[in-house]
C-alpha cells in the first residue's frame, strides 16, 4: 500500500518568515495530494490540494509543489502569521479510494 | 462550514465494551470513509462505504465494522474495545467513492476514550 512520510515533525518560524513542509510517497499510482490544517481538538481542514497533472499550485500565501518523478510534494507558507500555528498533514490518494496521511508537522509561528 | 456531522462528540467506554459511532454525510455525497486518529498521529483509514457497500478497508481487525444507510449516513461499530482504540474517529464524505475529484469533507469527529 501507499506510504507517506512527512518532515519535519516540528517547525518553529518567526512571524513573517516562510515555512516549508515536505512529504514523500511510495505509490506511483497516487494522483491526488491534499494538505490539511488541524487545530487542537478540531477536524482537519483542507487548505490546498494538487493533482498529478499539475506541478505547482498557489493560493495567496500558500503554495504546493509536486515532483512526480521523485514522488515528493511540498507545502510552502509565506509571510507566516501566528494564526498559521497548527498541525499540518499531507496526504496522498490513488484512484478512488482512501487518503493516506503523513504523520503531521506541528508548526509554531513566533510573534 | 462542512455539512458532515458526527455523534456523539465524546464517549467514555471500558475495555471489552462495544461502541457505535454515527455520521451524517454532506448533502449530495454518497460515499463515507472512516478514519482513526490516535493522539499525535495522522488519520488512519478504517474503511469506506459507497452506495451501502464496503468499498475498501484499511489494516483494522474485523471487530471494526460499519454500515451505510439508504440516506448515505453511516455507522462505525467497534466490538471488544481495547485501550488502544482510544482515539479521535473521523468521518469523511465525498461523491462517487472519490472519483468525482473533490476532496472529502471531514466531520468534527468523535473522541473515544477506553478505560
Amino acid at each position: 500500500g501507499e506510504n507517506v512520510e512527512q518532515h519535519p515533525s516540528t517547525l518553529s518560524v518567526q512571524e513573517g518568515d516562510s515555512a516549508v513542509i515536505k512529504c514523500t510517497y511510495s505509490d506511483s499510482a497516487s494522483n491526488y495530494f491534499p494538505w490539511y490544517k488541524q487545530e487542537l481538538g478540531k477536524r482537519p481542514q483542507l487548505i490546498i490540494d494538487i493533482r498529478s497533472n499539475v506541478g505547482e499550485k498557489k493560493d495567496q500565501r500558500i503554495a504546493v509543489t509536486l515532483n512526480k518523478t521523485a514522488k515528493h510534494f511540498s507545502l510552502h507558507i509565506t509571510e507566516t502569521q501566528p494564526e498559521d500555528s497548527a498541525v499540518y498533514f499531507c496526504a496522498a490518494r490513488a484512484g478512488a479510494n482512501n487518503l493516506f496521511f503523513g504523520t503531521g508537522t506541528r508548526l509554531t509561528v513566533i510573534p | 462550514e462542512t455539512g458532515v456531522t458526527q455523534s456523539p462528540t465524546h464517549l467514555i467506554k471500558t475495555r471489552g465494551q462495544q461502541v457505535t459511532l454515527r455520521c451524517s454525510s454532506q448533502s449530495g455525497h454518497n460515499t463515507v470513509s472512516w478514519y482513526q486518529q490516535a493522539l499525535g498521529q495522522g488519520p488512519q483509514f478504517i474503511f469506506q462505504y459507497y452506495r451501502e457497500e464496503e468499498n475498501g478497508r484499511g489494516n483494522f481487525p474485523p471487530r471494526f465494522s460499519g454500515l451505510q444507510f439508504p440516506n448515505y449516513s453511516s455507522e462505525l461499530n467497534v466490538n471488544a474495545l481495547e485501550l488502544d482504540d482510544s482515539a479521535l474517529y473521523l468521518c469523511a464524505s465525498s461523491s462517487n467513492a472519490g472519483t468525482s475529484g473533490g476532496p472529502p469533507d471531514f466531520g468534527p469527529g468523535t473522541r473515544l476514550l477506553v478505560l
